[in-house]
């Protein structure tokens, strides 16, 4: 079956330091991948998704930039992180369940909180 | 742009009672819908999803129901347990399908009190 990671659960960084996210999938191949923040009060928004080794989607300009470096690795990270990066991080993949229905399946999450 | 509204931030529900959970949308390219649950500090979990072609769509105690020209989803609990006490999201796409973008809503607050 198909799993997905995500590590740190929980980061406190100070303002202006660098951030790295890592997320990764394990039990299927060329996975379309993604990173949503939550803010707190709010839903989810995409902040990037990936459809292969290298190929990168951004949705919405910002302080944050994603790479994937391996099929089933998707990192999130910052060179200098602000006070309005703080929030959920959830990394996602789509895929199709055994009785049809498509879905995106997300992991645990990151609480990153700036300082 | 709020492309997905969840207007009702908060509901409450008795046990055993029926939940109905509503979304609107704007964006009329959307055709494939997605109901997720979510606890504090966890991951959405996927619950149900419908095609722009059916009109329902059932799976144990939940039911979606669409309404294309009126641009509403509704998520149906029926019956309510505490258990189900959660954030729970709607969310779009266009396309059919699930890859790509979802656009999500803003959550409602669901408390079942036993």
């Amino acid at each position: 079956s198909q799993t997905i990671h995500q590590w740190p659960a929980t980061l406190v960084q100070p303002v202006g330091s660098p951030l790295s996210l890592e997320c990764t999938v394990e039990g299927t191949s060329n996975p379309n991948l993604y990173w949503y923040r939550q803010a707190a009060g709010r839903g989810l928004q995409l902040l990037f998704y990936s459809v292969g080794i290298g190929q990168i989607s951004s949705e919405v300009p910002q302080n944050l930039s994603a790479s994937r470096p391996q099929d089933r690795q998707f990192i999130l990270s910052s060179k200098k992180l602000l006070l309005s990066d703080s929030g959920f991080y959830l990394c996602a993949w789509s895929g199709k369940l055994a009785g049809g229905q498509e879905t995106q399946y997300f992991g645990p999450g990151t609480r990153l909180l700036v300082l | 742009d709020q492309q997905v509204k969840q207007n009702s931030p908060s509901l409450s529900v008795q046990e055993g009672r029926i939940s109905i959970l509503n979304c609107d949308y704007t964006n009329s390219m959307f055709d494939y819908f997605l109901w997720y649950k979510k606890y504090p500090a966890e991951g959405p979990t996927f619950l149900i999803s419908i095609s722009s072609i059916k009109d329902k769509n059932e799976d144990g105690r939940f039911t979606v129901f669409l309404n294309k020209s009126a641009k509403h989803l509704s998520l149906h609990i029926v019956p309510s347990q505490p258990g189900d006490s959660a954030v729970y999201f709607c969310a779009a796409n266009a396309g059919g399908t699930s890859y790509g973008k979802l656009t999500f809503g803003q959550g409602t607050i669901l408390t079942v009190h036993p």
